[in-house]
């Protein structure tokens, strides 16, 4: 069965710093990758995905995430970050049954200090 | 919200109690589904749906029920609340294999 692992349960940056979110998945296929964002009380919003093709991948709110299959990894980066990305940080592997299910990871807070 | 409407977004009830939560969504997407969300868990998929009364399970659909007659309407039941059931409801839709669209959730205590 896939699974997704996000290693770090919280992290915090300070604020114009660059930032690197792991996450590692296990799937016997091609995998469908996504990362969303949860802001405080609401629900999740996708920063970017991952189907096939350039394994560099360019997302909303200047993040980007590389898929590498052979670390089985698709961490999330960010050059500078801003107080307001200050949020909840999911990975998640897609099951390709024809449409999504997704298999989600445990989701990293992420902290942006002064 | 994409067209989401989650109901109630606050509930309290009791152990034992039957709960019906609601998701509503106004973009004729074809693809529904119920997550919930605690800590340490990240999301997981209760149950989902892929057109009008075609629905299955996910990874935890013990204690749960659901029911889709129209396509704007998906329904998750808890048949009998238990503690265990205490969580954050998200519905999500989704018109294709692109991505899905995250209602606000529905905060769901069972005392």
């Amino acid at each position: 069965a896939q699974s997704v692992t996000q290693p770090d349960i919280h992290i915090t940056v300070s604020e114009g710093a660059s930032l690197e979110l792991r996450c590692n998945y296990s799937y016997g296929a091609t995998p469908y990758l996504f990362w969303y964002v949860q802001s405080p009380g609401q629900g999740l919003q996708l920063l970017l995905k991952y189907f096939s093709g350039d394994t560099l991948v360019q997302g909303i709110k200047g993040f980007e995430a590389e898929f590498k299959r052979s670390q089985s990894s698709f961490n999330l980066r960010k050059p500078s970050v801003h107080w307001s990305d200050a949020a909840e940080y999911f990975c998640a592997v897609g099951v390709n049954t024809g449409f999504q299910k997704l298999v989600f990871g445990t989701g990293t807070r992420l902290l942006v200090s002064p | 919200d994409a067209g989401i409407t989650q109901s109630p977004r606050h509930k309290v009830t009791e152990t034992g109690t039957p709960v019906t939560l609601r998701c509503h969504q106004t973009e004729n997407h074809r693809y529904m589904y119920w997550y919930r969300q605690d800590p340490g868990h990240g999301l997981r998929l209760i149950h989902y749906s892929y057109g009008v009364k075609d629905t299955d399970k996910g990874e935890v659909s013990d204690g749960y029920s659901v029911s889709r007659s129209k396509t704007e309407d998906f329904l998750l039941t808890l048949e009998s609340a238990t503690s265990s059931q205490t969580s954050v409801y998200f519905c999500a839709i989704s018109p294709t294999n692109e991505k899905l669209f995250f209602g606000s959730g529905t905060q769901l205590s069972v005392l």
